[in-house]
Parts: C-alpha cells; sequence; structure tokens
C-alpha cells in the first residue's frame, strides 16, 4: 500500500550512462516533485509537475529530463550521467499542501 | 543568503532534556510553516505545520513570528527515538523551500 513509490531504491552507474528513476503515487495528488539532498544533506527541489503540466523547473542542468506521463507518475530521465549527480532522489506528491515523499533513490556515480 | 536558515548542530542532549532549534526565512511572502523529521537514510517526514498562534503537539511545540520571520522547535523531555534530524521548512504557493537540517543526538 506504499502512497509515493520510487524504483530503483539504489542505482550504481559509471560516468556517462543514461539513468531513469521512476516515481508513483497513488493518493491522487495532482502535483509531484523531485528534490535532490546532496552529500551535505541540503534538499532542494528540482522539478514539479501539476496534471502532468511542468510548473517549477528550478536551475538544473539540462541533461536532466522529468517526464509525467499521467498525474499519478513523475519519472526522472538523466543523461550523461556526472560524478556530482551523486545524490539522494526523492519524489514527492502533494494536494493542497500535505506532501507525502519516496523513500528516495540512491544514485551513485562512479 | 540561503531562503532557509538553521543551526545545523550537532545537538546532543541526555534523555529528559529540553532542547530549542531556531530557524529564520528570508521570503516574506512565504506562506506555509512546517518542521519535517528527518531519520538516518530515510524521507522526511512531517512533524507538524507551525502557526503564528503556536501550536503544540505532545512534547512538541512550535512557534511562527512572521514579523521577524523567525520559527522554533521546543522538544520537552526527549526520548532516544527523538535523534533525527529536523528541517525547518517554508512553503509558497506549494513548493516547499528546505533548511539545511539540525541534527539531534538524545543519548541515554
Amino acid at each position: 500500500d506504499t502512497a509515493v513509490s520510487q524504483t530503483p531504491k539504489y542505482l550504481v552507474t559509471q560516468m556517462g550512462n543514461d539513468k531513469s528513476i521512476k516515481c508513483e503515487q497513488n493518493l491522487g495528488h495532482d502535483t509531484m516533485y523531485w528534490y535532490k539532498q546532496d552529500s551535505k544533506k541540503f534538499l532542494k527541489i528540482m522539478f514539479s509537475y501539476n496534471n502532468k503540466e511542468l510548473i517549477i523547473n528550478e536551475t538544473v542542468p539540462n541533461r536532466f529530463s522529468p517526464k509525467s506521463p499521467d498525474k499519478a507518475h513523475l519519472n526522472l530521465h538523466i543523461n550523461s550521467l556526472e560524478l556530482g549527480d551523486s545524490a539522494v532522489y526523492f519524489c514527492a506528491s502533494s494536494l493542497e499542501g500535505g506532501y507525502t515523499f519516496g523513500s528516495g533513490t540512491r544514485l551513485t556515480v562512479v | 543568503r540561503k531562503e532557509v536558515e538553521q543551526d545545523p548542530g550537532p545537538f546532543n542532549v541526555p534523555e529528559g532534556a529540553t532542547v530549542a532549534f531556531n530557524c529564520t526565512y528570508s521570503n516574506s511572502a512565504s506562506q506555509s510553516f512546517f518542521w519535517y523529521r528527518q531519520d538516518c537514510r530515510k524521507e522526511p517526514k512531517l512533524l507538524m505545520s507551525v502557526y503564528s498562534s503556536g501550536n503544540e503537539d505532545g512534547r512538541f511545540t512550535a512557534q511562527l513570528n512572521r514579523a521577524s520571520q523567525y520559527i522554533s522547535l521546543l522538544i520537552r523531555d526527549s526520548k532516544l527515538s527523538d535523534s533525527a534530524t529536523y528541517l525547518c521548512v517554508v512553503s509558497k504557493r506549494r513548493q516547499l523551500t528546505f533548511g539545511s537540517g539540525t541534527q539531534l543526538t538524545v543519548l541515554p
């Protein structure tokens, strides 16, 4: 009965590869987000989608591309991975302010 | 200047102690305010919302001062299970902005 589920939980990959992280929510929320938590534990918003439309796009490299096929899914595709992309990526969803986070995807680029 | 500033700690306190965390935010247009808790290698979870009138949830008391753009969290009679990182969070138009967190360790 997971509310916000992300896959994979762990991802280890080489520099230069392309990878995707998937996120799904079954809460009926209308807004979904991607956050990045770096090694200093600072959580920063990357993207936000409301009803499949991009509403927030913070300054992230254009190697990162979110895709929302429907309002229950928000996937994150990353091209040409770099060492600095290593972090924990959290998906979240909300409806009128109540936020729920996924358990995170720990990405390690080697 | 960061939008949300917190003392990173760490705070190491004995069981039963009272501990206070402070936070300031820079965007006066912020609309909602929260404290989140994050355990090691876990996702952030909402601890409590924060209101200008102050609000209490058991051993936890949160306070907001809009004039000075200051948020506080007080934990009374701390338990070992309170050990975590506490994140001060402000929201505007449903976008959450997080502080860098304050690490708390409650010692037996």
